[in-house]
Formats: C-alpha cells, structure tokens, sequence
C-alpha cells in the first residue's frame, strides 16, 4: 500500500532554535496534511495543503506542498516549550477517502 | 461541547473478553473513521463510514465489528480480545479533506 516516508524520526532542540521536518511520498498526493499529537490526545490539524507549490503559514509554523505532490515540508520557527509532541504528515492519495499518515517526528525542546 | 468524543478513555481487560469503545461527533460531519495507533505511534486506519454505510474496510480482523446507528456516531464492537489488540484506537470525522479526531481510547488486553 502507500507509505509516506516522513523524517527525522525524532529531534531535540534548544529553545529558540528553528525545526524542518519532511514527508515523502512513492506516488502522487492531492492533500497534504499536517497534524500534532500531544500525549494523551488525539492528533490536531495544524496546516492542510491543496495545491502543488502552496505554502502556508499559521503563527510560527509553515508548511509546503512540493512541487512534484510527492512530498512536502513543515517548518517550525523560534522553538518554545509547548512545540513538545509527535508531528504527523499525513496525505490523502487520489479519491479514496482515505488519510495516510507518516511514522511521526518526536520533536522535544529543552529550555 | 467537544467536537468529537470518545469513550471510555482506558480499558483493561482480559485476553478473550468482548468490549465495545464509542464515538460521537457534533460536527454534523457525514464521515467516520476508526484508527489504531500502535506502540511506536504508527497511525493505521481501520474503518470509515459515510452517513451509515461501511466505505472503507482495511483488512481488519473480523473480529472488529463497527456499527453507525446514525451518521453522528461510530461504534467498535471487538470480540474475543487478544493481546496484540492493545493499542490507543481514534475515532475521527471529516470535512473536506480535513480529519477531526477524538481524544483516544487506550486499550490494554491483559
């Protein structure tokens, strides 16, 4: 099945410092979609992506949508505490309906 | 006023035991989903339902048996528990291409 290949599996950072993470795909993706999860909870949409070459920003984070729809990227700015948990892309290849996620980036701050 | 909520949060049970997890959404969404995340925090979906009816089904074991009574809520019924079913289960709804997840069931099958 589709697999998206997301990385670095886990970070730790200084406060302050700035966080790239990347998701890719084998196969074209219409959406890309990303998540985070804080323990204990469910995973809470950050950014969603539609179009080939978007990029989209909300506060301190910014995500793209690659140019050949097989991969994209989230960016982190100025790292503070509460950035702590699991960040997920997650893509929604052709109509199926179904949301395919990557294996998460643990990304931990250290102030 | 939670979007999408689930319950119960933990469930400890033993090996064999029938136990069910349920899930409501106020979203008036017409899409359901049921996702299993694993212990290195893999997230696989499961099921989806579209206004009642079974749209999506991964080859789960047919010992998971979703029910959707009506389009605001999605059941999951698992008989005879095994082991390697303890995992956190997501119920989730959509809008577009949008996901809106529920806080997570934490199943523990002693």
């Amino acid at each position: 099945g589709q697999q998206l290949n997301q990385s670095p599996q886990s970070m730790f950072i200084q406060e302050g410092e700035d966080v790239s993470m990347n998701c890719t795909s084998s196969s074209i993706f219409n959406t890309w979609l990303w998540y985070k999860q804080d323990p204990g909870e469910g995973p809470v949409l950050l950014i969603a992506l539609y179009k080939a070459g978007e990029l989209t920003s909300n506060g301190r984070l910014t995500a793209q949508f690659g140019i050949t729809r097989k991969d994209s990227f989230l960016n982190i700015s100025a790292s503070i505490p509460s950035d702590v948990g699991i960040y997920f892309c997650a893509g929604h290849p052709g109509n199926t309906g179904k949301l395919i996620f990557g294996q998460g980036t643990t990304l931990q701050v250290k102030p | 006023d939670t979007a999408v909520s689930q319950t119960p949060k933990y469930l400890v049970t033993q090996m064999g035991n029938d136990k069910s997890i349920k899930c409501e959404q106020n979203l008036g969404h017409d899409t359901m989903y049921w996702y299993k995340q694993d212990s290195k925090k893999f997230l696989k979906i499961m099921f989806s339902y579209n206004n009642k009816e079974l749209i999506i089904n991964e080859t789960v074991p047919n010992r998971f048996s979703p029910k959707s009574p009506d389009k605001a809520h999605l059941n999951l019924h698992i008989n005879s528990l095994e082991l390697g079913d303890s995992a956190v289960y997501f119920c989730a709804s959509r809008r577009g291409e949008k996901l809106f997840f529920g806080s997570g069931t934490q199943l523990s099958v002693l």
